[in-house]
């Protein structure tokens, strides 16, 4: 019952580092997004894959880039970081089509940028 | 203007009140609407679907106005255990495509 798996839970970074954020569900979801969470700002879209082989962007892309790299996996790449991406992401999956979208989440990656 | 708008709160009750939580959201082509919960450092999770005729899901109640692009969550009866920040999520359905907006989301402290 792993449902949507993500790594790492905790990670800090200095600035300009890069790192990869990785996620994995195993429902067999079309649809997977990374969000990003910070106080008072609620969940923001960064990207989104509607299926295998498609990405695009979604509230506040600039900074990163993802891979779709096959139906289960989604991943996340920081090219340089910077202390403004300090936040938690979190990956989620959900079908593609029917008015239930229900979007199943991970736990979720604390990254600090210093 | 934010696509997804709530009220933050927080809302700070006593057991066995009754909680009124609301959202309006700015694109009348949204297709779909839901209510997640989100405990302290955790992740989202769906608490319930909302419908065009309302719904019910024991103490919750969900209710959607289209034409004023408007819908509410109702807590009966309040518990400790209903502590959380409450996320309105719209899904603009456009291109083949599911997009979740997230509000920003109200926060609910039940107290003893």
């Amino acid at each position: 019952n792993a449902g949507v798996t993500q790594t790492p839970k905790f990670q800090v970074l200095k600035t300009g580092q890069s790192m990869t954020l990785q996620c994995a569900q195993d429902m067999n979801h079309n649809s997977m997004y990374w969000y990003r969470q910070d106080p008072g700002m609620g969940l923001r879209l960064i990207y989104y894959s509607a299926s295998e082989g498609t990405t695009d962007k979604g509230e506040v892309p600039n900074g990163y880039n993802v891979s779709r790299l096959n139906k289960r996996e989604f991943s996340l790449r920081l090219e340089s970081a910077a202390p403004s991406q300090t936040s938690v992401y979190f990956c989620a999956s959900s079908e593609i089509w029917g008015p239930r979208a229900e979007a199943f989440f991970g736990q979720g990656t604390r990254l600090t940028v210093v | 203007r934010k696509e997804v708008e709530q009220d933050p709160g927080p809302f700070n009750v006593p057991e066995g009140a009754t909680v009124a939580f609301n959202c309006t959201y700015s694109n009348s082509a949204s297709q779909s609407f839901f209510w997640y919960r989100q405990d302290c450092r955790k992740e989202p999770k769906l608490l319930m679907s909302v419908y065009s005729s309302g719904n019910e899901d024991g103490r919750f109640t969900a209710q959607l106005n289209r034409a004023s692009q408007y819908i509410s969550l109702l807590i009966r009866d309040s518990k400790l255990s209903d502590s959380a920040t409450y996320l309105c999520v719209v899904n603009m359905f456009s291109g083949g495509y599911n997009k979740l907006i997230f509000g920003a989301g109200t926060r609910l402290a039940v107290h003893p």
